[in-house]
C-alpha cells in the first residue's frame, strides 16, 4: 500500500497562476519534507516540518509556501509559478530514513 | 554548503558487471544512506550505514564507509538492466537537520 502519496502525479498551469501540491502519508510520522527537483539534479530541500514546526529553508523563493493542516497531510502553494518552477516536486517522510511519495511534475506554460 | 559530491556522474555498463559508486561528504556525520530513483518516479531508500559502521550488506548491494576519508562506496553485483537509475547518497548530519543529498550517479545497465 502507498505509505506517501501525492496529487497530482502531473499537472499544468499557466504563468503567474496559482497552483497547489498535494501529499498525504499513512505512517504517522511528524517529519514531512517538500523537495524540488529539476532535470538531472538532486532533490532540493525547500521546506520541512517537524510536528507543526515549520522550517523553511533559505534559499526557497517567497512565492513558495506549505500548509501542514495536519499529520497526515502538508500541501506545497506556488502564489505565481514562473516558467523556472517546472519541476518535480517530491514529498517525503520519516525520521531517519525518508519515505517518497512518487512526486508531482509541474510544467508551466 | 554540505552537499556531497558523487562520482562518477554517470556509469553505462553491462549486465552482469558490478557497478562502483562513490560519494564524498565534509563533515562528521551520523549516518549516510543510499537512494535509488527510476526515471520520473520518488526516492526510494536501500541502505543505511551508521558513522561507526564500515560495511553493509544487503542483497547485491554493498556499502562502505570511510569516516577518516569522509567517503562511502555503494557497489551493486551483478547488475541487472533493471538497475537502471540514478543513485544518491544522502548524509544525516543530526541534530534534527534534514538529510542532504548528494548530486547523484546515473547508472545505466546495458542487457
Amino acid at each position: 500500500d502507498a505509505m506517501v502519496i501525492q496529487n497530482p502525479r502531473y499537472q499544468v498551469t499557466q504563468f503567474g497562476k496559482p497552483v497547489t501540491l498535494s501529499c498525504s502519508q499513512t505512517l504517522n510520522h511528524n517529519v514531512m519534507y517538500w523537495y524540488q527537483q529539476k532535470s538531472s539534479q538532486a532533490p532540493k530541500l525547500l521546506f520541512h516540518y517537524y510536528d507543526k514546526d515549520f522550517n523553511n529553508e533559505a534559499d526557497t523563493p517567497d512565492n513558495f509556501q506549505s500548509r501542514r493542516p495536519n499529520t497526515s497531510f502538508c500541501f506545497l502553494d506556488i502564489r505565481s509559478p514562473g516558467l523556472g518552477d517546472a519541476a518535480m516536486y517530491l514529498c517525503a517522510t520519516g525520521q531517519e530514513t525518508q519515505y517518497f511519495g512518487p512526486g508531482t511534475r509541474l510544467l508551466v506554460l | 554548503s554540505q552537499q556531497g559530491e558523487e562520482d562518477p556522474q554517470a556509469l553505462s555498463i553491462q549486465e552482469g558487471e558490478n557497478a562502483t559508486m562513490n560519494c564524498s561528504y565534509k563533515t562528521s556525520i551520523n549516518n549516510l544512506q543510499w537512494y535509488r530513483q527510476n526515471s520520473g518516479r520518488g526516492l526510494v531508500h536501500l541502505i543505511l550505514i551508521r558513522s561507526n559502521e564500515r560495511e553493509k550488506h544487503s542483497g547485491r548491494l554493498r556499502v562502505t564507509l570511510d569516516t577518516s576519508k569522509k567517503s562511502s562506496s555503494l557497489l551493486i553485483t551483478a547488475s541487472r538492466a533493471a538497475d537502471t537509475a540514478s543513485y544518491f547518497c544522502a548524509t544525516d548530519y543530526g541534530g534534527n537537520t534534514p538529510l542532504v543529498f548528494g548530486k547523484g550517479t546515473r547508472l545505466s545497465v546495458i542487457a
